[in-house]
């Protein structure tokens, strides 16, 4: 068990809905990341947020957003949702630390999104 | 922009015996760290071992070690004493120092023969 929790474990909605994935990173890591698991474009990185401001983004669509509230947890809201968008997202977190420290990310179990 | 080559889709091994997984990877940078993860069929990513690029002794965790070669851009795995709960998919992650965007490879999936 890692630490990082995230709820829903799965999730099947259709075409067109709007769906949030919720994330609560380990006690004490200020950082969550975001990552799309496909089977045709494999594990990509979407955004990061530290400490509620968004730090880094990656290929994350414009249909897709995310937050980071005061009490460290993270949401990713996906809306106007197509066949493709079905995945498993996996949210990961971190310390973040400064320097040359390694930074490692602990993953979450990711939830499974299938779109009908 | 840094890209992460694991060249075997797919490895097997016997039970108790070595086996080594490549990765490659392009980058122009200096400082930098490495990670393998492992996915076993529960979809969870677990990290196996990491690896400063400034450091040159190679990593090691228990079972697991790494052959990190700077110059030639590689990070291979080797698992000794193999075990059937080794089977899993194998990711290899290249990580910038300067920022947090984590570059996975396509994976190995390694099979496990008892």
């Amino acid at each position: 068990d890692s630490g990082v929790t995230q709820t829903p474990k799965h999730l099947i909605t259709a075409t067109g809905q709007r769906v949030t994935l919720r994330c609560s990173p380990r006690s004490g890591d200020l950082s969550v990341y975001w990552y799309q698991q496909s089977l045709d474009q494999g594990l990509q990185f979407l955004i990061q947020y530290y400490n509620g401001e968004e730090r880094a983004k990656g290929n994350i669509l414009e249909r897709f957003s995310a937050q980071q509230f005061p009490d460290l947890h993270s949401e990713l809201n996906l809306s106007s949702l197509e066949l493709g968008d079905s995945a498993l997202y996996f949210c990961a977190s971190s310390v973040t630390t400064s320097g040359r420290a390694i930074d490692t990310q602990y993953f979450g179990p990711g939830t499974r999104l299938t779109v009908l | 922009a840094q890209t992460v080559t694991q060249s075997q889709p797919e490895m097997s091994v016997q039970e108790a015996e070595t086996v080594t997984l490549s990765c490659t990877y392009d980058t122009s940078e200096s400082d930098y760290y490495l990670f393998w993860y492992k996915q076993p069929p529960s979809r969870q990513m677990i990290l196996v071992i990491r690896q400063e690029a400034y450091k040159q002794q190679n990593a090691t965790e228990n079972r697991f070690s790494v052959n990190f070669q700077k110059a030639a851009k590689s990070f291979s795995l080797k698992i000794s004493d193999s075990q059937l709960g080794d089977a899993a998919m194998y990711f290899c992650a290249y990580r910038s120092a300067d920022n947090n965007d984590m570059r996975f490879g396509a994976g190995t999936r390694l099979t496990v023969k008892p």
